[in-house]
């Protein structure tokens, strides 16, 4: 079993859509939690960074981290074409310098 | 863009040969972690290099080594390539002891 599982989609919207994409983790030691976005053959970028549970907002982008479930979420509303990439979850213990990565979700944005 | 640079951006090399990737970090940041990330897969941890020293090793063998320079660039070298050594190598400059890691494009290695 991974340590952390991510669906690996496709998943296709329209445009204007909220979308939700998910991770499920099994280390309940993780601490932080982060979303990275990649396009395609460019290097992941960070979107979003949560430490510990909790809500987090920006712009269109919300993150949630549930840890009892060890569950964490990351929400797109009015969704674009640009958003159209491959979302990478990641994590770290406390004290650690390694990222553990899921395996990513790619999104397409239909116009 | 992050500031983080990698070069090349791409290589092929053949089975049994060596390879040396470099990045240079973003103004700053004294820690640099590389990553290997294989088609469709998220990137997996090789090191990590603090004050020109390996900090902690993901689960990768001997063959796959680094360096750190007084600057702050690294490099990572690959003895004896493999087929599945083939992948996107990325490079991430974080200041120390922050979650946040900045990544690169990427190298993309094609070992034939």
């Amino acid at each position: 079993q991974k340590e952390v599982e991510q669906d690996p989609g496709p998943l296709s919207v329209p445009e204007g859509a909220i979308v939700s994409l998910n991770c499920t983790y099994s280390n309940s030691a993780f601490q932080y939690f982060m979303w990275y976005r990649q396009y395609s053959r460019k290097g992941p970028e960070l979107l979003m960074y949560t430490y510990s549970s909790g809500n987090k907002e920006d712009g269109r982008f919300t993150a949630q981290v549930d840890k009892s479930s060890k569950y964490i979420s990351l929400f797109i509303r009015d969704s674009q074409p640009s958003d159209s990439a491959t979302y990478l979850c990641a994590m770290r213990l406390e004290g650690s310098y390694k990222l553990i990565f899921g395996s990513g979700t790619r999104l397409l944005v239909r116009p | 863009e992050t500031g983080v640079t990698q070069s090349p951006t791409h290589l092929i090399k053949t089975r049994g040969q060596q390879v040396t990737l470099r990045c240079s970090s973003q103004s700053g940041h004294n820690t640099v972690s590389w990553y290997q990330q294989a088609l469709g897969q998220g990137p997996q941890f090789i090191f990590q290099y603090y004050r020109e020293e390996e900090n902690g090793r993901g689960n990768f063998p001997p063959r796959f080594s680094g360096l750190q320079f007084p600057n702050y660039s690294s490099e990572l070298n690959v003895n004896a390539l493999e087929l599945d050594d083939s992948a996107l190598y990325l490079c991430a400059s974080s200041e120390t002891g922050s979650s946040i890691q900045y990544f690169g494009a990427g190298t993309r290695l094609s070992v034939l």
